[in-house]
Order: C-alpha cells, then structure tokens, then sequence
C-alpha cells in the first residue's frame, strides 16, 4: 500500500539553525511528493513539490529532492527562522484511479529567537 | 482570490450527538474533498467529490458519517451519532481538475494544487 514515514518531533532549533526533516515513502507506481506546511491557527499549505525522480522542489529556502533509489523526500533549510515555526507534513499523491494525498503524521517545529 | 471557507471553526459536542460541517470551496473548482485529522496525525482522507458525483468515499465510516455536494459546489459532513474517537480537526480542500489534457498525460505531470480550508476543530466530550 501507499504510506508516509516522517520524522517525529517535536522539534526546538535556535534561529539560524540548519533544518532537515526526514520523510521516507511506500508507493505502487511513481508517486509525486510533496511537503505541506501548517502554520499555528492556519490551514495547510503546499511548501514544495517534484513530479519525478531527481527533481528538486523549492520554496522559502526550503528544498527537497525526489530520491528514487533510497524513496526519500528529505525536507532542508539552511537557516530558520522564527517565522518557520510550524508544523511540516510529507505527503504523497497516488496513482490511477482517484488520485489522493496520503500523508505523514507531521512533524512540529519551533524556532527560537 | 477567495480560499476555501469552511463552517463553523469550532463544536463542542455531547457523544450520541449530531453535528454537521460546511465547506465552500474556491469558485470553480470540480474536486472537493474532506479530511480527518487527529491529533497527532497526518490527515486523512474520507471522501473525494467530482463536481456532485463521490469519486472516493473508502475511508469513510458510513455507518455514523455522510456528506453530500448536491449542486456541485458547497458541501456538508454530517456525522450522527458521535463518539469520542471523532474528536479530530476535519479539514476541506479543493482543487481544480484539468479538464481536457491528452490522454497519454499522467495526471501527476500536471498535477493542480489542492488549496485547504482553515478546518473545524470538533470536540466530542
């Protein structure tokens, strides 16, 4: 079947901090992936995506690359910021049929000042 | 542009009771969707509309949860009776659904956002 395996927080960084979110994948056929953002009292945002294997998704200074061969999706920052304190999801849309999101359990970040 | 409105942001409810949830998704978007999200948890889905027709509704538990999109745009959730374990922020998205791509296209190559409401937070004490 299809799942999301992500790392579980939460978790505390100093600003400035360099982030990585580890996010793993059990897919049939070739799934896009995506990372979701959900900041404190919002609704869930699209961070980034990528369609295919070695493709680089980007947003916000955030980055994440399609790894086909180790089926990852790890999500990195270089520098956090206060403003990035949320909660981040890894998901990933099925193939055939009715495409849908599954997605991970999230991952809860602070950054602090 | 107007996002995704969904009604009302919070419910407090008894077990046993019933409750319903509103979903207005952005103007002219064919796919609608309903999520439930646990604390804790990813969401997870629990129906899929195309325009008025359920594409997906596998996840759904039919026996205490229905939802309808009658004319193809607002919907309602409807869980009757409740239980503790329903207690969960219950998320609407939407999305717009290309129409008329070749055939040979995968979907995931032109894949459209799913743009999400703010969510009901419901409590069932």
């Amino acid at each position: 079947g299809n799942s999301v395996t992500q790392m579980e927080g939460p978790v505390t960084l100093s600003e400035e901090a360099f982030l990585t979110i580890n996010c793993t994948y059990t897919a049939t056929g070739y799934p896009s992936l995506f990372w979701y953002v959900q900041y404190p009292g919002e609704g869930l945002q699209l961070l980034l995506k990528a369609t295919k294997a070695d493709d680089k998704g980007s947003n916000k200074g955030f980055e994440a690359t399609y790894r086909k061969e180790t089926t990852s999706f790890h999500l990195e920052k270089g520098s956090v910021q206060v403003s990035d304190s949320a909660v981040y999801f890894c998901a990933l849309l099925t193939q055939g049929g009715s495409e849908k999101l599954v997605f991970g359990k999230g991952m809860k970040l602070t950054v602090n000042p | 542009e107007a996002g995704v409105a969904q009604s009302p942001r919070y419910k407090i409810i008894e077990k046993r009771q019933s409750v319903a949830f509103w979903c207005n998704p952005i103007s002219g978007h064919a796919t609608l969707y309903w999520y439930q999200q646990i604390l804790g948890q990813g969401p997870k889905l629990l129906i899929q509309f195309q325009n008025n027709g359920v594409v997906d509704d596998s996840q759904l538990p039919k026996d205490r949860f229905s939802a309808e999109r009658l004319k193809g745009v607002d919907s309602t959730l409807k869980i009757q009776p409740a239980k503790l374990e329903d207690s969960a922020v219950y998320l609407c998205a939407s999305r717009l659904t290309l129409r008329g791509a070749p055939p040979n296209v995968p979907p995931s190559t032109v894949y459209n956002e799913q743009f999400f409401g703010p969510g009901t937070r419901l409590t069932v004490l």
